[in-house]
């Protein structure tokens, strides 16, 4: 589906701090989430996942949280890095559908040196 | 590993031109296939996808067109372009047979200019 909305939320930090990007999904029935990192002119890449019997997953500098309860989504970036600059959208799917994603609107995350 | 191919990275075309994007998949087979568009600072928006050769579904009603020759191979096609074409356009894949098979992996992306 299409994210709706004429300006990004954006969110600076300094390089070093730690970051938290919120998402709100929509379907309370969904399942499965995602988060992606776009940099400039790229193609979206793929963070980390979780599914819905999780609450909380990590990666490499990277928090996954998962509010239920308020349909919230979060993710953590630990001592940002000027490359952690880019949009970072958030995905939701769910089971019994057709495995195609409805996509957050994006949030741009800048790192100041 | 699995790549994804799509080209031109950029383009520029008059109003009124044809269009024509390719987008491939290596290994990996019988992928399902997705194209995107985004406009410049919004999200993303689902125009086709594909699950297999010589099957098509359209989210929403355009100008565009998609195509599927082959297993690995996605095209996104218009006979005349419209101003509002201008955007990035984006391939994806996935697997899908499964639940653990769903995450979607994106290509680099086509920047397309209409003049």
């Amino acid at each position: 589906g299409e994210s709706v909305g004429l300006h990004l939320p954006t969110l600076s930090v300094q390089e070093g701090d730690n970051s938290i990007i919120n998402c709100a999904y929509s379907n309370s029935a969904s399942d499965y989430f995602i988060w992606y990192k776009q940099e400039s002119g790229k193609g979206p890449q793929f963070i980390i996942d979780i599914r819905s019997n999780m609450d909380k997953r990590q990666g490499q500098r990277v928090t996954v949280l998962l509010n239920k309860t308020v349909k919230h989504l979060s993710l953590q970036i630990a001592a940002t890095q000027p490359g952690d600059s880019a949009v970072y959208f958030c995905a939701e799917s769910l089971d019994g559908g057709s495995y195609i994603p409805t996509f957050g609107r994006g949030t741009s995350l800048i790192v100041h040196p | 590993s699995q790549t994804i191919h799509q080209w031109p990275a950029t383009l520029v075309q008059p109003v009124g031109s044809p269009l024509s994007l390719e987008c491939t998949v290596e290994g990996t087979s019988n992928p399902n296939l997705y194209w995107y568009r985004q406009a410049a600072g919004r999200g993303l928006q689902l125009l086709f996808y594909s699950v297999g050769i010589g099957q098509i579904s359209s989210e929403v009603s355009q100008n565009l067109s998609a195509s599927r020759p082959q297993d690995r191979q996605f095209i996104l096609s218009s006979k005349k372009l419209l101003l509002s074409d201008s955007g990035f356009y984006l391939c994806a894949w996935n697997l899908g047979a499964s639940r653990l098979q769903e995450t979607q992996y994106f290509g680099p992306g086509t920047r397309l200019l209409v003049l």
